[in-house]
C-alpha cells in the first residue's frame, strides 16, 4: 500500500516568509510526528499527533511553528517568518495504534534565503 | 526521561569487513528498541526492530542487533558489508508501555570502502 507521503519534495522560500509543509500518512495510522533534521544534526521531535490532537507539543522549537491536522489524516507544519535557521529537512512519520514502529515519508527539504 | 547515545558519527570499513555500530540507551522503564537506516537523498527506513522474545533481531540483508538488558546496548553488526550499505544509520528506543515520542540517537554514518 501507499506510504507517507510529503509535499513539497522541496522549498525554496526568502526569509521572513511564511511556509506551509504537508503529510499524508498511512491510511488507519493513528499517530502523527513531524522530525527536523538539520545538516550534521541528528533527528529532532517536533510534535506529536493522536487523532486530531496534539498532547505533545514540545519540540516545537518557536512560536511561529505550528501544526495541524484534519480528519485524523493529513498534517500542515507551518512556519511563519522564516529564518535561516529553520533550513533543514523535515520528516514526518506515522504510525498504527500499536505504536511500535514508525513509517517514514521522504521529507521536504526546505532552504530559506 | 530515555535517551540514546551513538558514539560513532562515522564510521569508515572497507568492503567485506565486518562492522559494529554502537548504540547504548538510558530508560527507567521497558522500551522497544529500532534501527533505522538513512540511504543517501532518501527517508528513514526500519532496518530492525526489537520488542520482546528472542533478543538477536535480524534484518533481511544481513545485519543483526543484539539486546543486551544488563550493558543497556543494541549494537547493530554485520559480518561482512557492501558498498551499498553506505548510509547512515539511526538508533532509537520507545518506551513499551504505551505513547512516548521515540528518541533517536544522533546517528552514524557508515562508509563502505571499496
Amino acid at each position: 500500500g501507499a506510504g507517507v507521503s510529503q509535499s513539497p519534495s522541496n522549498k525554496v522560500t526568502e526569509k521572513g516568509k511564511d511556509v506551509e509543509l504537508r503529510c499524508d500518512p498511512i491510511s488507519g495510522h493513528t499517530a502523527l510526528y513531524w522530525y527536523r533534521q538539520s545538516l550534521g544534526q541528528g533527528l529532532e521531535f517536533l510534535i506529536y499527533f493522536q487523532g486530531n490532537s496534539a498532547p505533545d507539543k514540545s519540540g516545537l522549537p518557536s512560536d511561529r511553528f505550528s501544526a495541524e491536522r484534519t480528519g485524523g489524516s493529513v498534517s500542515t507544519l507551518t512556519i511563519q517568518r522564516t529564518q535561516q535557521e529553520d533550513s533543514a529537512v523535515y520528516l514526518c512519520a506515522s504510525s498504527p495504534p500499536s505504536y511500535n514502529e514508525q513509517f517514514f515519508g521522504p521529507g521536504t527539504r526546505l532552504t530559506v534565503l | 526521561a530515555q535517551s540514546v547515545t551513538q558514539l560513532d558519527s562515522q564510521v569508515p570499513v572497507f568492503e567485506e569487513a565486518p562492522v559494529e555500530l554502537r548504540c547504548n540507551y538510558s530508560s527507567s522503564v521497558s522500551v522497544y528498541l529500532f534501527w533505522y537506516v538513512q540511504y543517501p537523498n532518501q527517508g528513514l527506513q526500519l532496518l530492525l526492530k526489537y520488542l520482546s522474545g528472542s533478543t538477536l533481531v535480524e534484518s533481511i540483508n544481513g545485519f543483526e542487533a543484539e539486546f543486551n538488558k544488563s550493558q543497556t546496548s543494541f549494537h547493530l553488526r554485520k559480518p561482512s558489508v557492501h558498498i551499498s550499505d553506505t548510509a547512515e544509520y539511526f538508533c532509537a528506543v520507545i518506551h513499551s508501555g504505551g505513547y512516548q515520542k521515540v528518541t533517536f540517537g544522533t546517528g552514524t554514518k557508515l562508509q563502505v570502502i571499496p
